[in-house]
């Protein structure tokens, strides 16, 4: 499986951009690049995923780096209720390969 | 669709218990997962089926824990007998075949005293 690494915890402002950054260096070609997020005391619910080009839709925008080795999860103005864990994580294509695991994320604090 | 059902909510047992958690998929999903989550280990993946069929079980922790998938609308997580290392929150999570979103059940909290 893939390894990916994340900072341990980010903090921001109300209003504010957040850019939340992941290293995927072991990626293989055909993975995806999936983003969660969970809330306290809530399960993880989907944010965006990408492949070779940068994604948007309402919730965030996902950045990937030409080399696929990393990749960042933007979200344009940060709320209170962004405040989550944020998981990046490949996911396999093809075949039937599609397990979806989780690492330890970056614990998002959104200060007032 | 009411999305991923998980029940019970929350359960407490008693050591050499077995406990039976259960998980309804939303509709029409191919893919089904069952994760473990612990302050100490994080999200951790146990077992995950596609079209019925157990796929990858590498993450199930021992013999004592089992999962079925009867058909496409039903999976259970069995833990017999059950142990206090085994307390935390258990998810399931579906999602269609392929690399499409996967949807997470609220979660079934178990303690195992």
């Amino acid at each position: 499986d893939a390894k990916t690494t994340q900072p341990n915890s980010m903090e921001s402002n109300e209003e504010e951009p957040v850019h939340l950054p992941c290293n995927h260096s072991t990626i293989s070609g055909t993975d995806y690049i999936h983003w969660y997020r969970q809330l306290p005391s809530q399960g993880p619910e989907y944010v965006i995923h990408g492949l070779t080009s940068n994604v948007n839709n309402r919730m965030a925008s996902l950045a990937i780096a030409e080399d696929r080795k990393s990749s960042t999860l933007i979200l344009h103005r940060a709320t209170l209720r962004d405040a989550a864990v944020y998981y990046c994580t490949p996911r396999g294509s093809g075949g039937s390969n599609y397990k979806l695991t989780f690492g330890k994320g970056t614990l998002l604090t959104v200060n007032p | 669709d009411a999305g991923v059902i998980q029940s019970p909510r929350h359960e407490v047992t008693e050591m050499g218990q077995e406990v039976t958690l259960r998980c309804k998929p939303i509709s029409g999903h191919n893919s089904l997962f069952w994760y473990r989550q612990t302050m100490m280990r994080g999200l951790e993946l146990l077992i995950y089926f596609n079209n019925n069929v157990p796929i990858d079980d590498s993450g199930m922790p021992e013999d004592r824990f089992s999962a079925k998938m009867p058909n496409a609308s039903f999976s259970t997580l069995k833990i017999q007998p059950s142990e206090p290392r085994d307390s935390a929150v258990y998810f399931c999570a579906s999602s269609l075949k392929g690399n499409t979103e996967a949807f997470f059940g609220q979660g079934t909290r178990l303690t195992v005293v």
